[in-house]
């Protein structure tokens, strides 16, 4: 099993749709959960941390299921410019941790 | 004012030859990483620095040797590249305490270095 799962995708959604993907990850003693985005031929960028009590900035929403081992990250209201892969990473708290990327979820947003 | 910036932005090589690219970032941040994303767009973590020292040293062939002059660079140097070698190599940088800033998963990234080996 891979440390860190991420269904590829691509998810294909009308513009105004919501959408939600899922990360799952293999090390229960994993601390630190984050939302990356990277879109076509740039570098990934961090969208969100994801916390132990759910956290929302705007349209979108992070939640973190520690018993089933996995984060979600749902977006409201889908704009053309969220099509952009989704990666989700795993960490520890310190600076030494392994720090895991997923292979990311492709979103593609249609007018 | 480019916060993680690397050069060259493309490197279009011949097997076999020793190249290397450059890091460098301006966020005071202690804490850098080279990583490669390949054709199949894994991103996968190769070294990580935090203030001159190397911390993290995933299986990287030892034609890979990173050098950090101060906490600010980080560089890359790759000895007899071969064709498996062509990627994407990500530089990044971040903070060193999570209480402030986050941490290790709170990664400022350079633009990429498209690495072709011919």
């Amino acid at each position: 099993r891979k440390e860190v799962e991420q269904d590829p995708g691509p998810f294909n959604v009308p513009e105004g749709a919501t959408v939600a993907f899922n990360c799952t990850y293999s090390n229960s003693a994993s601390q630190s959960f984050f939302w990356y985005r990277q879109d076509c031929r740039k570098e990934p960028k961090l969208l969100m941390s994801v916390y132990s009590s759910g956290n929302e900035d705007g349209r979108f929403t992070a939640q973190l299921n520690r018993a089933s081992q996995y984060i979600s990250l749902l977006i409201r209201d889908s704009k053309l410019s969220d099509s952009a892969t989704y990666l989700c990473v795993v960490t520890g708290y310190s600076s030494a941790s392994k720090i895991i990327f997923g292979s990311g979820t492709r979103l593609s947003i249609r007018p | 004012d480019t916060a993680v910036s690397q050069t060259p932005k493309y490197l279009v090589t011949q097997m076999g030859n020793d190249k290397s690219i450059k890091c460098e970032q301006n966020l005071g941040h202690d804490t850098m990483y080279w990583y490669k994303q390949d054709s199949k767009k894994f991103l996968k973590i190769m070294f990580s620095y935090n203030n001159k020292e190397l911390i993290i040293n995933e299986t990287v062939p030892n034609r890979f040797s990173p050098k950090s002059p101060d906490k600010a660079h980080l560089n890359l140097h790759i000895n007899s590249l071969e064709l498996g070698d062509s990627a994407v190599y990500f530089c990044a940088s971040s903070p060193r305490d999570r209480a402030t800033s986050g941490g290790a998963g709170t990664q400022y990234f350079g633009p990429g270095t498209r690495l072709t080996v011919l």
